[in-house]
């Protein structure tokens, strides 16, 4: 099974400034046939089913805010969310669909700071 | 509008058995793949069971293998997912979500909690 591991396990970061998350892939989750990256990122809120948020590597899911983004490829990739909210406190996973079984990253706390 | 709502989970026994249902509306259910994913009091996303799109093939996580079997009704837009012996490690909301091929989860139930406690 392909493992995720997501940096830090958690963050603070204060109203309006910019919080990042990496996710690291045991191996590639780049395509050849496609070129595309196999890797989602989810969001979690407290007490709520995971919401998905970002598909290969770095397309927004419809009516997701423009202030999250996702970048990076082969088996380094980064969530960013430009300006925090206070509606952004969550948890982040990431998760690579390259290879059955589908896997996800531990996930990554963010708080305000 | 989309819908997943899950039913089934409850208190159980070690060694028990549990059904969990999955009601799907607001799409084609028979064209997608189907999962069934897990979340552990305090813990990450496994994923435990996928299902095809006509139930002909299935997939599972080495922790349920042999324990836990997925199915669909496709006439009834309904997943399910059977679970025999039960252990501790099985508590969790389980989540059934909507695969968009090839393989990102873009629609996930609320969840059903099971706890397997004597």
């Amino acid at each position: 099974d392909i493992v995720m591991t997501q940096s830090p396990d958690s963050l603070a970061v204060s109203l309006g400034e910019r919080a990042t998350i990496n996710c690291k892939s045991s191996q590639s989750i780049l395509h050849n046939s496609n070129n595309k990256n196999f890797l989602a990122w989810y969001q979690q809120k407290l007490g709520q089913p995971p919401r998905l948020l970002i598909y290969w590597a770095s397309t927004r899911e419809s009516g997701v805010p423009d202030r999250f983004s996702g970048s990076g490829s082969g088996t380094d990739f980064t969530l960013t969310i430009s300006s925090l909210q206070a509606e952004d406190v969550a948890v982040y996973y990431c998760q690579q669909y390259y290879s059955t079984p589908p896997t996800f990253g531990q996930g990554t706390k963010v708080e305000i700071e | 509008e989309v819908h997943l709502v899950e039913s089934g989970g409850g208190l159980v026994q070690p060694g028990g058995s549990l059904r969990l249902s999955c009601a799907a509306s607001g799409f084609t259910f028979s064209s997608y793949w189907m999962h069934w994913v897990r979340q552990a009091p305090g813990k990450g996303l496994v994923c435990v069971a996928r299902i095809s799109t006509d139930g002909s093939s299935s997939g599972y996580a080495d922790s349920v293998k042999g324990r836990f079997t997925i199915s669909r009704d496709n006439a009834k837009n309904t997943l399910f997912l059977q679970m025999n012996s039960l252990r501790a490690e099985d508590t969790a909301v389980y989540y059934c979500a909507k695969d968009h091929t090839p393989g990102y989860m873009d629609v996930w139930g609320k969840g059903t909690t099971v706890t397997v406690s004597s």
